[in-house]
This record gives C-alpha cells, sequence and structure tokens, in this order.
C-alpha cells in the first residue's frame, strides 16, 4: 500500500562497482524525481521526469542514468561508483506535493 | 535559478514553547512554499504548504506565513511536543515553468525537550 516505494534500502559495495536503485509509486503522478541527501542533510534535486521524459538534470556526472520505463516507475543507474557517492537518495512524486520514497542508504568503500 | 536561506540551522526548545523556522526565497516567480520533517532514518514527509495568494494557513499546532514583498515565508509550531523533534525543510517552486522544480533550503534541526 505505500504511495512511493524504492529497493533496496541499503546498499554497500565497492568503489568502481555498477549499482541500481529502483522506484515505483502508486499515486498516478506523471513526475518523479531523482533526490541526493548528503551527510548534511542538504536535500538536493538530480533528476526529473515527466511522462517517461527527462525534464530537469542538475549537473549530475553522466555516470548516473535515470530510466523511466513507464510513468510509475524511475530507476537510478550508476557507474564507476565514487567514495563522494556515498549519501541517501530519495525517489519521489507528484506535479505539486512531492511525496518522498524511503530512501536507499548508498555506502561505497 | 532559486536560492533559499533557512534559519536558525538548529533551534532547542522546551515543550510547550512555541518555535518558529524562517526562509528566504530569491526568485519572486517562486509561487510554491511547502514544509517537510524528517525524523531520524525516515523520509521527509510533507506537513503544510502554501501558494503566493494565501499569507497564513494553519493546520492544528502549525501554520504557515508568506511574506510575498519581503520574499520569506515562516512555520510557526505552537505547543511543542518531543515528537516534534526532527528536522524541518522548506522549499521553494515556480510553479508556472514546466522545467523548474522544488529547491530546499538547508534545514533546521528541531529539538524539543521535555
Amino acid at each position: 500500500d505505500t504511495a512511493v516505494s524504492q529497493t533496496p534500502k541499503y546498499l554497500v559495495t565497492q568503489m568502481g562497482n555498477d549499482k541500481s536503485i529502483k522506484c515505483e509509486q502508486n499515486l498516478g503522478h506523471d513526475t518523479m524525481y531523482w533526490y541526493k541527501q548528503d551527510s548534511k542533510k542538504f536535500l538536493k534535486i538530480m533528476f526529473s521526469y515527466n511522462n517517461k521524459e527527462l525534464i530537469i538534470n542538475e549537473t549530475v556526472p553522466n555516470r548516473f542514468s535515470p530510466k523511466s520505463p513507464d510513468k510509475a516507475h524511475l530507476n537510478l543507474h550508476i557507474n564507476s561508483l565514487e567514495l563522494g557517492d556515498s549519501a541517501v537518495y530519495f525517489c519521489a512524486s507528484g506535479s505539486v506535493a512531492q511525496y518522498f520514497g524511503p530512501g536507499t542508504r548508498l555506502t561505497v568503500l | 535559478g532559486e536560492n533559499v536561506e533557512q534559519h536558525p540551522s538548529t533551534l532547542s526548545v522546551q515543550e510547550g514553547d512555541s518555535a518558529v523556522i524562517k526562509c528566504t526565497y530569491s526568485d519572486s516567480a517562486s509561487n510554491y512554499f511547502p514544509w517537510y520533517k524528517q525524523e531520524l532514518g525516515k523520509r521527509p514527509q510533507l506537513i503544510i504548504d502554501i501558494r503566493s495568494n494565501v499569507g497564513e494557513k494553519k493546520d492544528q499546532r502549525i501554520a504557515v506565513t508568506l511574506n510575498k514583498t519581503a520574499k520569506h515565508f515562516s512555520l510557526h509550531i505552537t505547543e511543542t511536543q518531543p515528537e516534534d523533534s526532527a528536522v524541518y525543510f522548506c522549499a521553494a517552486r515556480n510553479m508556472n515553468s514546466g522545467y523548474s522544480t522544488l529547491t530546499f533550503g538547508k534545514g533546521t534541526m528541531l529539538l524539543v525537550s521535555p
């Protein structure tokens, strides 16, 4: 019944690996987002998708590639992981009010 | 682009006191201002929002005020309780732009002591 869900909740991996985070929303929203929250708790937009199309890409390295197979899903693939990628990644959906998923804590060793 | 400043960064109050968190924004075109509460280890949750055609909005113990001229908005929590302890984020957005998104403040950690 969860409105916005993401998997996995925790992800621990080595530098240089490739990993993916999945997000799904059952709210019927057209717009979905990826945010990064660093250790200082600062929330920063990474990507915005509207109806499966990329709308916003906020100066994110091209190692990060979002993919939206349909309106309800927005996945995030990260290549060649670096130490600085360690953070909590939140998916969100909504055209006006935005509703966040539970977050994925990524730790790169 | 939009820039949102939030103060204070930490706020400690006694249970039952009021708490006020203030934000300023730079883009006069911004017209949507939500507030989120994030408990430790949890997701940010929308607690209240206000649009620029309204000066004040209340929901039980929380209220938000907006001053468009000065480009600032505030969150007011009355009769604080320990469960109000969390990080609170303000945000701003221009809803008339299809290419805009929320710009968040850096957060305020509110600690309510019993």
